[in-house]
């Protein structure tokens, strides 16, 4: 069965230090991932979209890696800001002949950086 | 920047009514999608959405909803009676390609409360 998961579901860190968030995925047959940040009661902001023949891609202060073989990837946050405080999900695409590109999410990481 | 766009922000209804979700997706995507979040649960996959036809639709979008593009801007969701379980976030979506590309743009969602 194709899983999503993210651990751990909670991390709260002291404003400065870097944070790592992780995604893992039982099947490597992706056709990408991407993630998003979602603040309390709020949409879903796009923040890094990974394609399956990628290993990394950075925006500002986010760097995402992708490693398909271990079924992982990986969200850098450098610097973390209060404002970083968030839930971060990560979803999968998975390449199956019958997906029409729907997305599978994880349950998230909420995120809480303390000043 | 290019916005999904989603109305009401919050909409309160009874047990039984018909309610309407609606979306206008990015003027240049192709691909229409349907999520919701219960409180406290992982996104979820409803429906997608293609060439004016359903593409695939999840094991909870049962015949109590459906799916419209009445004209060239508006994507909508209906639920027909609706019950208690249905009180969600939903989220609307789009994507410039199925494959590829820049991936979904979420809209900031509809907060549905069935009373």
């Amino acid at each position: 069965k194709q899983e999503v998961t993210q651990i751990p579901a909670a991390l709260s860190v002291p404003e400065g230090e870097n944070l790592v968030l992780n995604c893992s995925f039982t099947d490597s047959a992706i056709y990408n991932l991407q993630w998003f940040r979602q603040d309390p009661g709020k949409g879903l902001t796009s923040l890094l979209l990974i394609q399956s023949s990628q290993r990394e891609q950075t925006s500002g202060r986010l760097n995402a890696s992708l490693d398909k073989s271990s079924g992982r990837s990986t969200l850098y946050i450098a610097a973390s800001q209060p404002g970083d405080s968030a839930t971060y999900l990560c979803a999968v695409r998975w390449m199956t002949t019958d997906s029409w590109g729907k997305l599978q999410f994880g349950a998230g990481t909420q995120v809480v950086v303390t000043p | 920047e290019p916005e999904v766009t989603q109305t009401p922000s919050h909409q309160v209804t009874q047990m039984g009514q018909e309610v309407i979700l609606r979306c206008v997706p990015i003027s240049n995507h192709l691909y229409f999608y349907w999520y919701r979040q219960i409180l406290g649960q992982k996104v979820e996959f409803l429906v997608s959405f293609y060439n004016n036809e359903i593409s695939e639709k999840s094991e909870i979008f049962d015949d109590q909803f459906s799916v419209e593009r009445p004209d060239g801007s508006n994507f909508t969701l209906k639920i027909r009676s609706t019950k208690l379980e249905d009180s969600a976030m939903y989220f609307c979506a789009s994507s410039e390609a199925l494959l590829g590309g820049s991936g979904y743009t979420f809209g900031s969602g509809t907060r549905l409360t069935v009373v």
